[in-house]
């Protein structure tokens, strides 16, 4: 079983138009973010999410928006893509929040935006 | 902002050798949490190791041994008698104290090749 799932793995679309990338975990942990991953490889957070409740958003443009409908899910909706905004994203989760929370990593969803 | 540093952006190391991949850190916090990931080229991240701040001893999780020098503020990752399965991305990072999901800080990477 997928501990944590991303969909869709690959995702290539047009400048401006509106994506959203899924996230699931079934290790019923209270805890869920999701990073982005630039073309250097550098990871960086973008939201986490304790509980249903926004916790982060790290200097993140509005044209993202988190949403999560439950603890096991959290979906990130992008308006208006533009080209720096491909990367690939990874979606994680862990136990609680807290500095020896291990993060368990989505597969990522390398998007492009063309 | 708090940094993670890692001073070694790619490696070549011979198989069966041991390998060490350095990472220090900033912080102001007493209670914080060190841990490494690993990133194939596939893709997926891939948790290694985690060190404590208050933990005394160094982690050890098989092959991977974090060598912990809180003074220093390093946390450098030891592998020992490296395989060709061990060719990846690592990349070191700092979790935080306080009660908040503040996600994990991360280090540039360093792009490690074993060769045969």
């Amino acid at each position: 079983d997928t501990a944590v799932s991303q969909t869709p793995k690959y995702l290539v679309t047009q400048m401006g138009n509106d994506k959203s990338i899924k996230c699931e975990q079934n290790l019923g942990h209270d805890t869920m973010y999701w990073y982005k991953q630039d073309s250097k490889k550098f990871l960086k957070i973008m939201f986490s999410y304790n509980n249903k409740e926004l916790i982060i958003n790290e200097t993140v443009p509005n044209r993202f928006s988190p949403k999560s409908p439950d603890k096991a899910h959290l979906n990130l909706h992008i308006n208006s893509l533009e080209l720096g905004d491909s990367a690939v994203y990874f979606c994680a989760s862990s136990p609680g929040t807290g500095a020896g929370n291990e993060q368990f990593f989505g597969p990522g969803t390398r998007l492009t935006v063309l | 902002a708090q940094k993670i540093t890692q001073t070694q952006p790619g490696m070549f190391v011979q198989e069966k050798e041991a390998v060490t991949l350095d990472c220090t850190y900033d912080t102001s916090d007493q209670s914080y949490g060190l841990f490494w990931y690993k990133q194939p080229s596939s893709g997926e991240m891939i948790f290694l190791i985690y060190q404590g701040s208050y933990d005394e001893q160094n982690a050890t999780e098989g092959r991977y041994s974090l060598n912990f020098q809180k003074a220093r503020k390093s946390a450098n990752l030891v592998i020992s008698a490296s395989q060709l399965g061990d060719s990846a991305m690592y990349f070191c990072s700092r979790g935080y104290s306080g009660g908040g999901a503040d996600g994990l800080t991360f280090g540039k990477g360093t792009h490690l090749i074993i060769q045969p």
